[in-house]
């Protein structure tokens, strides 16, 4: 069974410019979850989709970021205009759907992240 | 509110030694998850353990162990022996209430990075 992928692995922008971060969950995982690490901080939540919709965007950081999780299969993080605080490790975890009792079956699968640096 | 403290920023050790990892959390609620995670040099977050707040019996897992405390709040991270492939940044991590649910969004350490050196 294929993991989460990320692309791209690596991106550096200028200041202002828009970057596009693609996430790839594990088939059949109905929850996908975005995170970000900046330089030596805490891991932070960002969204939780299920499925096609969002469930919690609580922790997004402003209207410069919109994510998207079209047909409910891939999910993109749009950051517009870049800010150099938005230089980070972004990942993504995929889970198996919700409502299945069973503990195990909310485990997190992370993605190897994609690391943005805004200059 | 959660929170979790993973104090030591950085580590080093030779091979061989062993090597704690602390971990202490805070959270007002009585059922809780506790997890640790391993970022090796690849990048991905590997799951390594989860604890839930009714089952403070202590796990081995070969050279890994783990101690709950609920008495300090803690959930500290043993590697018995360290190898070198064992450099990574080791997260811990909090999630309030219920798991059966489905989802959960988890509270994060800073993280700890382990360097052991042949």
């Amino acid at each position: 069974e294929a993991g989460v992928t990320q692309f791209p692995s690596h991106s550096v922008i200028e200041k202002g410019q828009t970057v596009t971060l693609r996430c790839d969950p594990i088939s059949g995982h109905d929850n996908l979850y975005w995170y970000r690490r900046v330089m030596g901080k805490e891991i932070k939540f960002l969204l939780h989709f299920v499925k096609e919709s969002k469930q919690d965007e609580s922790g997004m950081p402003n209207n410069r970021f919109l994510a998207e999780r079209t047909g409910g299969t891939y999910s993109t993080l749009k950051v517009q205009p870049a800010e150099l605080e938005d230089s980070g490790v972004y990942f993504c975890a995929s889970s198996h759907a919700a409502g299945l009792g069973l503990v195990e079956a909310s485990e997190q699968y992370f993605g190897p992240g994609t690391r943005l640096t805004v200059t | 509110a959660q929170k979790v403290t993973q104090a030591q920023t950085e580590i080093s050790v030779v091979e061989k030694e062993d090597v704690t990892l602390d971990c202490v959390y805070e959270t007002r609620d009585t059922t809780y998850y506790l997890f640790w995670y391993k970022q090796p040099p690849s990048g991905e977050l590997v799951f390594l353990i989860r604890r839930n707040s009714f089952d403070e019996q202590n796990e081995i897992s070969g050279r890994y162990s783990w101690n709950f405390q609920k008495s300090t709040s803690s959930f500290n991270f043993t590697i018995t022996a360290s190898q070198v492939v064992d450099s990574a940044v080791y997260f811990c991590a909090l999630s309030d209430g219920d798991l059966s649910g489905g989802s959960y969004i988890p509270t994060f350490g800073r993280g700890t990075s382990l360097i052991v050196h042949p």
